[in-house]
Order: structure tokens, then sequence, then C-alpha cells
């Protein structure tokens, strides 16, 4: 069984800072992929990052980064320079056997 | 570049009603999931298809029934609704169940249902 976790149900961040949304994952497959998503209030699932398990480095797109703990099974999101539209829901997923998300953390950027 | 097409966006019925929701996955994906996200919960895995067969089967219920198509589009198809199917369906699209793994997983902008 796969189960992410996202201990922190809201954030808040000031603009043009960095903030780091926290996600920890369990599973038991050897091989997985770890994803992030971002959902706007409108709804649709925004693809942000992707950080498959054998990767050595650190996945980056952009202003996202994933810091990637394997051995903590921790696979945290960074955002840089925040801004006004960073604010949503952003989850953490995890893709083994099948793909399950975490609860979610609602993040808010500040003027 | 062309994405997951969802339809219909919205789709409201009453109690005791079918809906029919379509997923057009991305041009060359050949494996499809549906989700499905209740007001403020995290989207929750419903079935899967890969090549047109099922592969996986989460927490659907047995009055939901799913199907993918020779051309890859999938439907999910929900009969009795009630009030609780209400929620955000989303289709997701990808090459191959294991090519998931190098993060070629994408989602469609979601269906809305309405449950009156």
């Amino acid at each position: 069984a796969q189960k992410i976790t996202q201990t922190q149900p809201g954030m808040f961040v000031q603009e043009k800072e960095a903030v780091t949304l926290d996600c920890t994952y369990d599973t038991s497959d050897p091989s997985y992929g770890l994803f992030w998503y971002k959902q706007p209030s409108s709804g649709e699932m925004i693809f942000l990052i992707y950080q498959g398990s054998y990767d050595q480095q650190n996945a980056t797109e952009g202003r996202y980064s994933l810091n990637f703990q394997k051995a903590r099974k921790s696979a945290n999101l960074v955002i840089s320079a925040s801004q006004l539209g960073d604010s949503a829901m952003y989850f953490c997923a995890i893709y083994g056997q099948n793909f399950v998300f975490g609860p979610g953390t609602r993040l808010s950027v500040l003027p | 570049a062309a994405g997951v097409i969802q339809s219909p966006r919205h789709l409201i019925k009453e109690k005791r009603e079918t809906a029919t929701l379509k997923c057009y996955p991305i041009p060359r994906h050949d494996t499809v999931y549906w989700y499905q996200q209740g007001p403020g919960q995290d989207p929750q895995f419903l079935i899967s298809f890969y090549e047109k067969m099922q592969s996986d089967k989460g927490s659907i219920p047995d009055r939901f029934s799913a199907q993918q198509f020779s051309d890859y589009h999938s439907e999910l198809n929900m009969s009795s609704l009630e009030l609780g199917d209400s929620a955000l369906y989303f289709c997701a699209s990808s090459l191959g169940v294991q090519e998931t793994n190098t993060g070629e997983l994408f989602f469609g902008e979601g269906s809305r249902l309405t449950v009156l």
C-alpha cells in the first residue's frame, strides 16, 4: 500500500519569498514516482514537477524544485519567489502500483 | 499541444438519474485513470484502464462502471445517482502503466457533477 502525508493543511507566505511544502510518503514499491500538482480555485489539476525514485538529482522546473530525500521518504516542494498567482491547493502524489494523492496543502501568498 | 479532454465540464443531475462522463486522452496515450474529488477532499482513485482493459480498481461504487474504447477514449457511467456523488471527476492519461514512472501523467480539467 502507498500513502502520502502532507502535514501542513494551510501555509502563508509573503510575496517574493520562498516556501517549502512538506510531503512524506510510504511505499513498498522499489520503483516509484513522486508528483506535485497545483489546484487553483477553478479546479483543474496542474502538473508542476516529477521525481523518479532512481533519479540522482533533485528535479527542478522553473521556480519549482523538489527536495527529494529518499532515506527519509520525503519529497518537499520548494517554490522560490512566490507570486500571488501561486495561491492554490498543492497536492503531493506517488505512483507505484497505482496513483495516490495526499490530503493537500492550501498555500496563500500575501501581498 | 493537445491535452486530456473531458466532457461535459459541468453536469447537473437529480437523484436516481444516470450520468456519463467522457475522457479523451492525449494522443498516443493508452492508459486512462479516473479520480473523484469531493468538496474539500483530495482526489480518490476510482479505476484505470490500459490498452482497453481494466488495469486497477479503487474505491469505485458498484453503481459506477467504466470502459475504454478502441480509440482509447474512456467513459465513466454513473447510475442511481446520490447526493454524495456530487464531485469533480478527473481523468488522467499516460503512455503505458509503467511509463507513468517517467512523469508522463497528465490530468484533464475535470467534470463537475452536481446531484440535486
